[in-house]
């Protein structure tokens, strides 16, 4: 399968606690983004990278969370002592550098977070 | 299992007919748009998409008009199959950056 991969697919984790995400994106693509979702919502954007370099950040990003993509392959998104407000699917896409045929994000299967 | 479509308006439609799912952007700036299709438990699937510089773009049984004038995009699934049956979401974009998605369409396609 050379899709998007995400892991884990489901989290769950009391109030309080520190989880981390990984995303790994197609290989030859050179941007991936973080989009969260809530049920009975469309995505919403989080942050996005091309390579290693963290290009944008949304305001829903609070200081809790953290996105990192160090060797501008996969990336990890942290939320630090999580409340019960981030239970979420939270959705990881990549794309390729740009041009004509190279803008689509495909999007991962996501994780499944849940706070107690 | 979960519902994507929690909430969401739903468009109900029999098998074999057309579906046409309707869908209005906010930026007037956007230059390229998306429609994904997704399935309870599962991330957005790509269906088509069209850039701004063109009004209509056919793939295999799905059309997508676009008018710039009202900001209106629309996603025509043709013989509509129990496999269709998802949340659409239509998504914006500019200079390849971000996506902003639509409020999904619950499509349920009856037999």
């Amino acid at each position: 399968d050379t899709g998007v991969s995400q892991n884990p697919r489901h989290k769950i984790t009391k109030r309080g606690q520190n989880v981390t995400f990984r995303c790994d994106p197609i290989s030859e693509h050179n941007r991936l983004y973080w989009y969260r979702q809530t049920l009975g919502q469309g995505p919403e954007f989080l942050t996005y990278f091309q390579n290693e370099a963290q290009l944008e950040k949304s305001r829903l990003l609070s200081d809790r969370f953290s996105a990192e993509r160090p060797k501008g392959s996969f990336s990890t998104l942290e939320i630090q002592r999580t409340e019960q407000g981030d239970s979420a699917m939270y959705l990881c896409a990549s794309s390729g550098q740009g041009g004509a045929a190279t803008d689509t994000q495909y999007f991962g299967p996501g994780t499944r977070l849940t706070v107690l | 299992g979960e519902s994507v479509g929690l909430h969401l308006p739903t468009l109900s439609v029999q098998e074999g007919d057309n579906s046409i799912i309707n869908c209005a952007y906010s930026n007037s700036a956007s230059d390229y748009f998306i429609w994904y299709k997704q399935e309870s438990g599962k991330g957005p699937q790509f269906i088509i998409d069209i850039r701004s510089n063109m009004d209509k773009r056919q793939g295999q049984r799905v059309t997508v008009l676009l008018n710039k004038t009202v900001k209106h995009l629309s996603l025509q699934i043709a013989a509509t199959q129990p496999g269709d049956s998802a949340v659409y979401f239509c998504a914006e974009t500019y200079s390849q950056s971000k996506l902003t998605f639509g409020k999904g369409i619950t499509l349920s396609v009856r037999p």
